[in-house]
C-alpha cells in the first residue's frame, strides 16, 4: 500500500472549516483513500472514503486531487467536538481490507 | 444497537501471566481484527481473520493468540511471551468485500506490571 504524509497537528477556530491535507505520491490506480478519526482513548471512527471522485457525506467531503497524489478532508463546520486525530490510509482494492494507519494529524479545534 | 464490544475497559495484570481480551461484535460481519496502539502512536496490525476458524497474523503477532469459533466472536491472549504487552488493545470488524470500512470497539487498555 502507498505511504501517506500528514501534517503532526493543526488548529482551527471553532466554526470554521478545517482542511486537513494528505499527500499520498506513489498511489496506484486501484488504491483507494480512507479517512478515520481516533476521539482520544476511544476507537478509531470511519469518515469517509474514496477511489478518485470527489466525494461527501453527512460528516465530510473529500476532494481528492486529479493526479490522486494527494488529498484534503474537509470538516464545514469544525466544533469542539471534532478535536481528535484524523489518520488518512491508502488501501489498495486486492489487500484484503487490512488498513495500515500512520500518525495521522491531530486537529485541535479552539474556541 | 448494533455494534462492537469489548471488555474491560481497563485490565491489570502481574508479568508473567496470560490474559485474554474480549471481542463480540453483533453486526454479522464476517471479518474481524485486532490492533495494538501506543501512546502518541498510530494502530498496528497484531492478527486478523476474514472467516469463522480461520485467522491470520498481521505486522507484529509474535507474544499473541487468537482464535475464531464463532462469527461474532474473536478473542485476544496476551501471552507472557509478549515483552511490552501494556498498550491500549482495539478490536475492529468489516463486511465481505473489499471497499468496506472498519467499526472498531472502544477499546481495552491493558497494564502490565
Amino acid at each position: 500500500d502507498a505511504k501517506t504524509t500528514q501534517p503532526p497537528s493543526m488548529d482551527c477556530a471553532e466554526g470554521r472549516a478545517a482542511n486537513l491535507p494528505c499527500n499520498h505520491s506513489t498511489i496506484s490506480g486501484n488504491e483507494y483513500v480512507y479517512w478515520y478519526r481516533q476521539i482520544h482513548s476511544q476507537g478509531p471512527q470511519y469518515i469517509i472514503h474514496g477511489l478518485k471522485n470527489n466525494e461527501t457525506n453527512e460528516m465530510a467531503s473529500l476532494i481528492i486531487t486529479e493526479d490522486r497524489k494527494s488529498s484534503t478532508l474537509i470538516l464545514p463546520h469544525a466544533t469542539l467536538r471534532d478535536t481528535a486525530v484524523y489518520y488518512c490510509i491508502v488501501r489498495g482494492y486486492n489487500a484484503g481490507n487490512m488498513l495500515t494507519f500512520g500518525g495521522g494529524t491531530r486537529l485541535m479545534v479552539k474556541p | 444497537d448494533g455494534g462492537i464490544t469489548q471488555s474491560p475497559k481497563y485490565l491489570f495484570r502481574k508479568e508473567g501471566q496470560n490474559v485474554t481480551l474480549s471481542c463480540e461484535q453483533n453486526l454479522n460481519h464476517d471479518a474481524m481484527y485486532w490492533y495494538r496502539q501506543d501512546p502518541g502512536q498510530g494502530l498496528r496490525l497484531i492478527y486478523y481473520s476474514q472467516i469463522v476458524n480461520d485467522f491470520q497474523k498481521g505486522d507484529i503477532a509474535e507474544g499473541y493468540s487468537v482464535s475464531r469459533e464463532k462469527k461474532e466472536s474473536f478473542p485476544l491472549t496476551v501471552t507472557s511471551a509478549q515483552k511490552n504487552p501494556t498498550a491500549f488493545y482495539l478490536c475492529a470488524s468489516s463486511g465481505s468485500g473489499n471497499s468496506y470500512e472498519q467499526y472498531f470497539g472502544p477499546g481495552t487498555r491493558l497494564t502490565v506490571t
